[in-house]
């Protein structure tokens, strides 16, 4: 298996631009996780989905983030529109459903907000 | 809520040394713990997981980490260190009792290898 793909691996991009991140996890995965990693504050969880329904979106920092995942292949998240300081790396993460699963973590993708 | 403390910023180990990475955690019951190595401008990948049981777990790359419930920490091991251990080394906690699905990470240690 490929392991969790995300695309792009870099994106740089103006203030006020929209940005859409991607991610295709492993097949058989029923969840997806997104997380956002900073120097400041770590790793924070985004959203997660299982069976490709979003159940928890608090860790979402504001309106302008929303996230989808139309089918168990596909999911995408989105800024729009994208500030200087959501500057991060970007990960998606996918795990068959259960709470003993540990997640497996995507490159990561690079968003500069310049 | 649940939480996770890495108390070192950083660890440095002579090569052929045993390394240490420390953890300690918080959550209302008993807690699955999870490590997670991040390489430069790389995911995170998966090394071991306490779920129940034997509280010695052991994983990859050499690595093995104990549960230690009265003192709620899972710090990571490693017999002799290998200057390829150099990384930052993440631990996570989920609550099984409830909660989100997702892990909670700590801020991570950089583990430095010196040969």
């Amino acid at each position: 298996d490929a392991g969790v793909i995300q695309s792009p691996r870099h994106e740089v991009t103006e203030m006020g631009q929209e940005v859409t991140l991607r991610c295709k996890p492993i097949s058989g995965h029923n969840s997806l996780f997104w997380y956002r990693q900073t120097m400041m504050r770590g790793l924070e969880l985004l959203i997660y989905f299982n069976n490709n329904v979003p159940i928890d979106d608090s860790g979402m920092p504001e309106d302008r983030f929303s996230a989808k995942m139309p089918n168990a292949s596909f999911s995408t998240l989105k800024i729009q529109p994208s500030e200087p300081r959501d500057s991060a790396v970007y990960f998606c993460a996918s795990s068959v459903r259960g709470r003993i699963a540990e997640a497996f973590f995507g490159q990561g993708t690079r968003l500069t907000v310049v | 809520a649940q939480s996770v403390a890495q108390p070192e910023d950083q660890v440095n180990v002579a090569e052929g040394n045993p390394l240490t990475v420390k953890c300690t955690y918080s959550v209302s019951g008993n807690p699955y713990l999870f490590w997670y190595v991040q390489y430069p401008n790389r995911g995170l990948q998966f090394l071991l997981k306490y779920i129940t049981g034997d509280n010695l777990v052991k994983g990859s790359y050499g690595f093995e980490a104990e549960f230690n419930k009265s003192q709620t920490s899972f710090h990571l091991k490693k017999p002799s260190a290998l200057v390829s251990d150099s990384a930052l080394y993440f631990c996570a906690v989920r609550d099984p009792g409830g909660g989100a699905d997702g892990l909670t990470f700590g801020k991570g240690t950089h583990l430095i290898i010196q040969p």
